[in-house]
């Protein structure tokens, strides 16, 4: 089974300034996907970024950018220029490439999450 | 494009009762998953439907069942409630890929369920 890590269960950062949330995996599969959602308090996980496993490139989204260490699986995520609306919960998340990996579906594994709070 | 719903936002059931939840797909996804996030955690993998047939389970007892509908959307539900079933219940949609490869879940907003 796989499993996700966040051991970062809070981080602080003032407004415009870079922050790193940590997140490390364990799997056996070499065909995989890692995530980034958003949680804010309206409770609706919204996805930030999202890396395939075979692409050595790292995934860029705006302000958002991911370090995807593959050997070490490790998947951090760095937000620049942080903004008051970044203030979330962050989660971690894996999922197998393939639908029927195992004999059957398997849905999103996430991480505990890691509480951003952003100082004005 | 429509986005991933859910209803009701809010629920109360007490224990020994049954609860339905209804989420309707983002246009264009043919699979739905579903999650329940406790308080203070990430979400946990309940069951996923491709094609209106459940295709994966997570570790949750057959207490906890689904239907997928022709137009994809979907029914958790859940009999004989527990005081530890209190969470907030997430859907999410995804399309099914050729070569049987998955896509990026897209969630909708909740259901929040408290068993008194």
């Amino acid at each position: 089974a796989q499993t996700v890590t966040q051991s970062q269960p809070e981080m602080s950062v003032q407004e415009a300034e870079t922050v790193t949330l940590s997140c490390t995996y364990d799997t056996s599969e070499s065909d995989y996907y890692l995530f980034w959602y958003k949680q804010p308090p309206s409770r609706q996980m919204i996805l930030v970024i999202r890396q395939e496993a075979y692409k050595q490139q790292n995934a860029t989204e705006n302000r958002f950018s991911v370090n995807f260490q593959k050997a070490a699986k490790s998947f951090s995520l760095k937000i620049s220029d942080s903004q008051l609306g970044d203030a979330a919960m962050y989660f971690c998340a894996y999922r197998s490439a393939l639908m029927y990996s195992g004999g059957g579906a398997d849905g999103l594994t996430f991480g505990k999450g890691t509480h951003l709070i952003i100082q004005p | 494009e429509t986005g991933v719903t859910q209803s009701p936002t809010h629920l109360i059931k007490t224990r020994g009762q049954q609860v339905t939840l209804r989420c309707s797909s983002q246009s264009g996804h043919n699979t739905v998953s579903w999650y329940q996030q406790a308080l203070g955690q990430g979400p946990q993998f309940i069951f996923q439907y491709y094609r209106e047939e459940e295709n994966g389970r997570g570790n949750f007892p057959p207490r906890f069942s689904g239907l997928q509908f022709p137009n994809y959307s979907s029914e958790l539900n859940v009999n004989a409630l527990e005081l530890d079933d209190s969470a907030l219940y997430l859907c999410a949609s995804s399309s099914g890929l050729a070569g049987g490869r998955t896509d990026t879940q897209y969630f909708g907003p909740g259901t929040r369920l408290t068993v008194l």
